[in-house]
């Protein structure tokens, strides 16, 4: 079954650093979102992504998050320059394009992001 | 309440009881998941049903649905000490827009 994939699963970086969070939706997905959990907290909505651009962003994702499809089969996360309130699991996910209804999203397992 | 809302917060059982956790939510919705966690880790899913669907089974899963009540259960049978983890409803009201993830449950099951 097609699944949602992220990488790393794991990253540590230095407060200040600029961090890249990959994530490699379902083949035929065109809508792509990021969630974010910090820990002992709910899961949190940061971005949806359609067509090369923003569909919805929640007031988390400020100017130092971006979203970018750089090819046809990623989707990612950077943010400019990391805080320590940025350690967090971040979520990718995707869903289909149906004509006229909406679709499931499906949740990659997650990119643990610490930064110190 | 908010969108999205389980309970109990926590739950603690002995191997071999069923855990039921409840998930209540206030929009309408496509669909609802149930998704384990466990501490620090992923997301893992557990299973998905229609806003159609009033139950669904998987294994030792067994979800309901009601939409008129707006909430839906999750129960786990013969709950073994490798079930404890917290367990998250998510709601989906389509549209392509956003999911809300509950607070969650946290389930605790004593060998």
């Amino acid at each position: 079954e097609p699944e949602v994939t992220q990488t790393p699963s794991h990253q540590v970086t230095q407060m200040g650093q600029e961090v890249i969070l990959r994530c490699v939706p379902i083949s035929n997905h065109l809508y792509f979102y990021w969630y974010r959990q910090i820990l002992g907290q709910k899961v949190e909505f940061l971005v949806s992504f359609y067509n090369n651009e923003i569909s919805e962003k929640s007031e988390i994702f400020d100017d130092q998050f971006s979203v970018e499809r750089p090819d046809g089969s990623n989707f990612t996360l950077k943010i400019r320059s990391t805080k320590l309130e940025d350690s967090a699991m971040y979520f990718c996910a995707s869903s289909r394009k149906t004509s006229g209804s909406a679709d499931t999203q499906y949740f990659g397992p997650g990119t643990r992001l610490t930064v110190l | 309440s908010q969108q999205g809302e389980e309970d109990p917060q926590a739950l603690s059982i002995q191997e071999g009881e069923n855990a039921t956790m409840n998930c209540s939510y206030k929009t309408s919705i496509n669909n609802l998941q149930w998704y384990r966690q466990n501490s620090g880790r992923g997301l893992v899913h557990l299973i998905l049903i229609r806003s159609n669907e009033r139950e669904k089974h998987s294994g030792r899963l067994r979800v309901t649905l009601d939409t008129s009540k707006k909430s839906s259960s999750l129960l786990i049978t013969a709950s073994r000490a490798a079930d404890t983890a917290s367990y998250f409803c998510a709601t989906d009201p389509g549209g392509y827009q956003k999911v809300t993830f509950g607070t969650g449950t946290k389930l605790q099951v004593i060998p």
